[in-house]
């Protein structure tokens, strides 16, 4: 079963505007980690975040965690259209292994 | 160095035949993850190694599907008798040190499976 949902479910921008996705999540955990996916196949990780830090940088990217609201954050600035594509937050709950996955925000990017 | 690979890259059977799915992960991976990813869904857990023997299965759906890692290194799914439901992406994941916990996990370009 899915572990929680990003909103927006799907987000268009212009080329240089910010896009920001949400992720809000159930359970207690040990992490949060965002992946990228283009096509509907490999994904590509960004950035880890631990759920004792608040924010993380890496790049243009800004993830943001609240471990008080279960929710997290990603921004991606100054975007470009290569940044079309889908997004996924994913945790590792405390004790497991494995990723659970939330339901992913399709972002594109218009030139 | 080479990536996580998947083979084969798309596979089509029927309603009750038997398929594998192999999985080499990143030379000297320890830790091994099969995930499912259905149209329109985050991928979803089904099984990870440690090694050679699986951790943790309890996401396999269903008896039908199996997995195996002899030697610690590559991987093989094993789906038997299959439904149309089990159409999906399936993707290969592995990690340097067990545990995602401490260590991002690498993809797999994944396996996507058609059930006519």
């Amino acid at each position: 079963s899915q572990q929680g949902e990003e909103d927006p479910q799907a987000l268009s921008i212009q080329e240089g505007e910010n896009a920001t996705m949400n992720c809000s999540y159930k359970t207690s955990i040990n992490n949060l980690q965002w992946y990228r996916q283009n096509s509907g196949r490999g994904l590509v990780h960004l950035i880890l975040i631990r759920s004792n830090e608040r924010e993380k940088h890496s790049g243009r990217l800004r993830v943001t965690l609240d471990t008080s609201k279960k929710s997290s954050s990603l921004l991606i600035t100054a975007s470009r259209a290569a940044d079309t594509a889908s997004y996924f937050c994913a945790t590792v709950r405390t004790g497991a292994n494995n990723l659970f996955f939330g339901t992913g925000t399709r972002l594109t990017v218009i030139p | 160095g080479a990536g996580v690979s998947q083979t084969p890259s798309n596979k089509v059977t029927e309603k009750g035949k038997y398929v594998e799915l192999r999985c080499d992960p990143i030379s000297g991976h320890t830790a091994l993850y099969w995930y499912r990813q259905s149209l329109g869904q985050g991928p979803e857990f089904l099984i990870y190694f440690q090694g050679t023997g699986a951790a943790d299965d309890s996401g396999l759906p269903n008896d039908r599907f199996f997995a195996v890692r002899p030697e610690g290194s590559v991987s093989t799914l094993k789906i038997q008798r299959t439904e149309r439901g089990d159409s999906a992406v399936y993707l290969c994941a592995s990690s340097l040190t067990p545990g995602a916990a401490a260590d991002t996990q690498y993809f797999g370009p994944g396996t996507r499976l058609t059930v006519l």
